[in-house]
């Protein structure tokens, strides 16, 4: 079936200091593994995504890895800022339009 | 980038009474939109496929004669919750698929709708 297991559920790192949340999937034929940001009474917002043909890509402090072989893709979040406190989902495409979400990341910077 | 509004962003109703939700892509077209239902502390559950000119389709066991999805534009997907009970509140998020260009199959989300059934 589609399964995607996020981990972890929750996280709280020191200001400045790197997070890191990693996703695992079930079906190789997957080609589509989004990130998306939601802050408290709002809707997902899209912050880096990759697809199949690519192992690494990255945007300023945020970048994503994937691995195709262990089936498993991570979001990487360096010098964290208070801002970046919210919930984090994976999501993966399993070669059809829809998406499949993680159960998500609760994300805490400490000042 | 691409931008997704709903409307409206939040609705109080009465048990019995139904609910329309607005779903649009301001500047793309999309064929495809999703419905999606969040409870609280919990990750999207997605209740249906919208495609623009057919029927929707709906995952398993979501009432397709209880939320009624209407794609009539290429901008535009209604989502309306009849006969409303407390059970149905939730927050409901839409979502506009790209189908084309650099950003093909990229799902853009709406700021949600916060319905609450008294």
């Amino acid at each position: 079936g589609e399964n995607v297991e996020q981990h972890p559920s929750t996280l709280s790192v020191q200001e400045g200091d790197s997070a890191v949340i990693k996703c695992t999937y079930s079906d190789s034929a997957s080609n589509y593994f989004p990130w998306y940001k939601q802050e408290l009474g709002k809707g997902p917002q899209l912050i880096i995504d990759i697809r199949s043909n690519v192992g690494e890509k990255k945007d300023q402090r945020i970048a994503v890895t994937l691995n195709k072989t262990a089936k498993h893709f991570s979001l990487h979040i360096t010098e964290t800022q208070p801002e970046d406190s919210a919930v984090y989902f994976c999501a993966v495409n399993f070669g059809n339009e829809k998406l499949t979400f993680g159960t998500g990341t609760r994300l805490t910077i400490i000042p | 980038g691409a931008v997704v509004s709903q409307h409206p962003s939040w609705v109080i109703c009465k048990s019995g009474t139904s609910v329309k939700i607005e779903c649009r892509s301001l500047d793309f077209q999309a064929t495809t939109m999703f419905w999606y239902r969040q409870f609280p502390k919990q990750s999207l559950m997605l209740m249906a496929t919208s495609n623009e000119g057919s029927k929707a389709t709906y995952e398993q066991g979501v009432e397709k004669d209880k939320f009624l999805i209407n794609h009539a534009s290429l901008t535009l997907s209604t989502l309306t919750v009849t006969s409303a009970h407390p059970e149905d509140s939730s927050f409901y998020i839409c979502s506009a698929r790209v189908t084309s260009g650099r950003s093909y199959n990229e799902q853009f989300f709406g700021p949600g709708t916060r319905l609450t059934v008294l």
